[in-house]
């Protein structure tokens, strides 16, 4: 069985930094790409960002690209996604997503990032 | 960035009866289309992908069709379980987009 947990999340203050985590189980992990998905209170999905299995192609959304990092150590079954620079409107539930053929197949119950003063 | 469009944005439907959601991409994505389900309070859930072949678990009255820019999930008979938040998303090209979703309540 697959299993995605997130954790890592938190009330931040503006221009403040976060790193989420999430580990894997139920599936070759290094094999599949993985990706961060989020949803603003009341709002939509949206794709934050999407690593290869082995770590060496990332890609971003625009509005993420140069303050997140995504990164995975293969040898602990673990995700990361680094936030810095935080703002008002990141603020929003994150969901860890095995994200083969860039699809969302399997996904977490996700963690709350509040970036409040 | 291609823009996905869903109809309607609110969809109230008796159980039993037959749900028609709609999404248009503001162009091509093939047939790199998916579709989710969301409950209150949890993750969303894969339904469909590649337009209309169905995941792992996924019951039969959930049928999704299309190509190209124009795409359906049906819902057959909808069960009390189905009431719920549907999302399309793309995968064809970058940055993956997704719809705004439908929300199916009941009538």
């Amino acid at each position: 069985e697959v299993q995605v947990l997130e954790s890592g999340g938190g009330l931040v203050q503006p221009g403040g930094s976060l790193r989420l985590s999430c580990t894997a189980s139920g599936f070759i992990f290094s094999n599949d790409a993985m990706s961060w998905v989020r949803q603003a209170p009341g709002k939509g999905l949206g794709w934050v960002s999407i690593i290869s299995g082995n770590g060496r192609s990332t890609n971003y959304a625009d509005s993420v690209k140069g303050r997140f990092t995504i990164s995975r150590d293969n040898s602990k079954n673990t995700l990361y996604l680094q936030m810095n620079s935080l703002r008002d409107e990141d603020t929003a539930v994150y969901y860890c997503a095995h994200g083969a053929d860039n699809r969302f197949n399997y996904w977490g119950q996700g963690t709350l990032v509040t970036v409040s003063s | 960035e291609i823009v996905m469009t869903q109809s309607p944005a609110t969809l109230s439907v008796s159980p039993g009866e037959r749900a028609t959601l709609s999404c248009r991409a503001s162009q091509s994505v093939g047939n790199n289309l998916a579709w989710y389900q969301q409950k209150p309070g949890q993750a969303p859930r894969l339904l469909i992908y590649g337009a209309s072949t169905r995941a792992t678990g996924i019951p039969a009255r959930f049928t999704g069709s299309g190509s190209g820019t124009e795409f359906t999930l049906t819902i057959s008979s909808l069960q009390s379980e189905d009431f719920a938040v549907y999302y399309c998303q793309q995968y064809n090209n970058w940055p993956l987009t997704f719809g705004g979703g439908t929300k199916v309540e009941i009538k």
